[in-house]
């Protein structure tokens, strides 16, 4: 069966700080990948989906980058992180050609 | 007019009753809808598919209306279990099969 693990759980960084998330998914292969944030109160949004290694879709200007070194690794970036990057980050995959997303437990950032 | 949109809640019934969620969406050229149930700083989770001709699982019952552009989810015999909140995503037929909108969810507190 195929799991999705993120790490950390949480973090809490100060402004202006790096950041890195990281997104595996085990059990499939080729899958699409994606990041998605969740502020306090509002809606999920996607940041960056990825259809492949090193093929990266950003949905929003930020601060945040994405990459994708091999097929089931994606991770998240920020070279100085800001107040508003606080928030719950969210990876996810399906299958190619597949609607349904499944979703990683996330990490929870707290920018101070 | 946001892409979906759903009554923020909170829905508060008593166990035992029966609640009922809509959610609209704004491109009528949409194609495929889900809901899915998100616990309180957990991953949103698949509930369920939205079929054209309605389904149907065990207590839920997801309903499509197109000519009015929304969808529903119906709970019958509310569970305390059932308390979450409830996502309505609706794929992007712009999008390619890789994006879908999520709603920002309903809150559903179910009391003993």
């Amino acid at each position: 069966s195929q799991t999705i693990h993120q790490w950390p759980a949480t973090l809490v960084q100060p402004v202006g700080s790096p950041l890195s998330l990281e997104c595996t998914v085990e059990g499939t292969s080729n899958p699409n990948l994606y990041w998605y944030r969740q502020a306090a109160g509002r809606g999920l949004q996607l940041l960056f989906y990825s259809v492949g290694i090193g093929q990266i879709s950003s949905e929003v200007p930020q601060n945040l980058s994405a990459s994708r070194p091999q097929d089931r690794q994606f991770i998240l970036s920020s070279k100085k992180l800001l107040l508003s990057d606080s928030g719950f980050y969210l990876c996810a995959w399906n299958s190619q050609g597949k609607e349904t997303q499944y979703f990683g437990p996330g990490t929870r950032l707290l920018v101070l | 007019r946001k892409e979906v949109e759903q009554d923020p809640g909170p829905f508060n019934v008593p166990e035992g009753a029966t609640v009922a969620f809509n959610c609209t969406y704004s491109n009528s050229a949409s194609q495929s809808f889900f809901w899915y149930r998100q616990d309180c700083r957990k991953e949103p989770k698949l509930l369920m598919s939205v079929y054209s001709s309605g389904n149907e699982d065990g207590r839920f019952t997801a309903q499509l209306n197109r000519a009015s552009q929304y969808i529903s989810l119906l709970i019958r015999d509310s569970k305390l279990s059932d308390s979450a909140t409830y996502l309505c995503v609706v794929k992007d037929p712009s999008g390619g099969y890789q994006k879908v909108t999520f709603g920002t969810g309903t809150k559903l507190q179910v009391i003993p």
